[in-house]
């Protein structure tokens, strides 16, 4: 079955920037989209189609994609950054999300 | 703006079965794909499966092949998501999410608030 990898945790300085990377076989001929879940809420949206952002996700939050790996990078990082990160794809009509990686601002 | 409205938590013994519901309040589910993913305690998502309403067909995740029912023709605005032969392993929060363009192609753009199913004896 088609897997998608993650670091499970990433610290960065508040100010800085930070950067969740995705891997996955073939993943530059599928759409990655990211979402952004804090503590005892659903997951939110915040890049679709490797790059994009829905309406509302600042622009200090970015999505690329090189080769077979994906990366979201979210730049001047805020307190209010702190949480977990999941990648997700779609392989054969089945979605396919990363272990996710927990961001914490320190 | 469509928001994905659930039913409410649930409290279940081992074997049953439990029947979630996800109705699209303010608007329709269109074309769009509506997908069952879970989340058990301290834990990542898990896709179940999926629907696109108006045409009918569910798409399940091999993991759970002949435990989940995702029911067609029920509704065009409710999708159900039924789960069977429960065990505790299956306590987890459960959301409804949808895939807005209904192709399998992309990122799920609105997401209900989740109904907690918990299985004990």
């Amino acid at each position: 079955s088609y897997e998608l990898t993650q670091p499970p945790s990433v610290s960065v300085s508040p100010g800085q920037t930070a950067s969740i990377t995705c891997s996955g076989g073939k993943l530059r001929d599928k759409y990655v989209s990211w979402y952004q879940q804090r503590p005892g809420q659903s997951p939110v949206l915040v890049i679709y189609q490797d790059t994009k952002r829905p309406s509302g996700i600042p622009e200090r939050i970015s999505g690329s994609i090189s080769g077979n790996t994906a990366t979201l990078t979210i730049s001047g990082t805020q307190a209010m950054d702190e949480a977990d990160y999941y990648c997700q794809a779609w392989d054969r009509s089945t979605a396919v999300f990363g272990g996710g990686t927990k961001l914490t601002v320190v | 703006q469509v928001q994905l409205v659930q039913s409410g938590a649930e409290l279940k013994k081992p074997g049953s079965s439990v029947k979630v519901s996800c109705e699209a309040s303010g608007g329709s589910f269109s074309s769009n794909a509506i997908s069952w993913v879970r989340q058990a305690p301290g834990q990542g998502l898990e896709w179940m499966g999926a629907i696109i309403p108006i045409y009918g067909t569910p798409n399940y995740a091999q993991k759970f092949q002949g435990r989940v029912t995702i029911p067609t023709g029920e509704s065009t605005s409710t999708v159900y998501m039924e789960l069977s032969s429960l065990r505790s392993e299956d306590t987890a929060m459960y959301y409804c999410a949808r895939e807005f363009s209904g192709t399998y192609e992309n990122g799920f753009d609105i997401w209900g608030q989740g109904t907690m199913v918990t299985v004990s004896s």
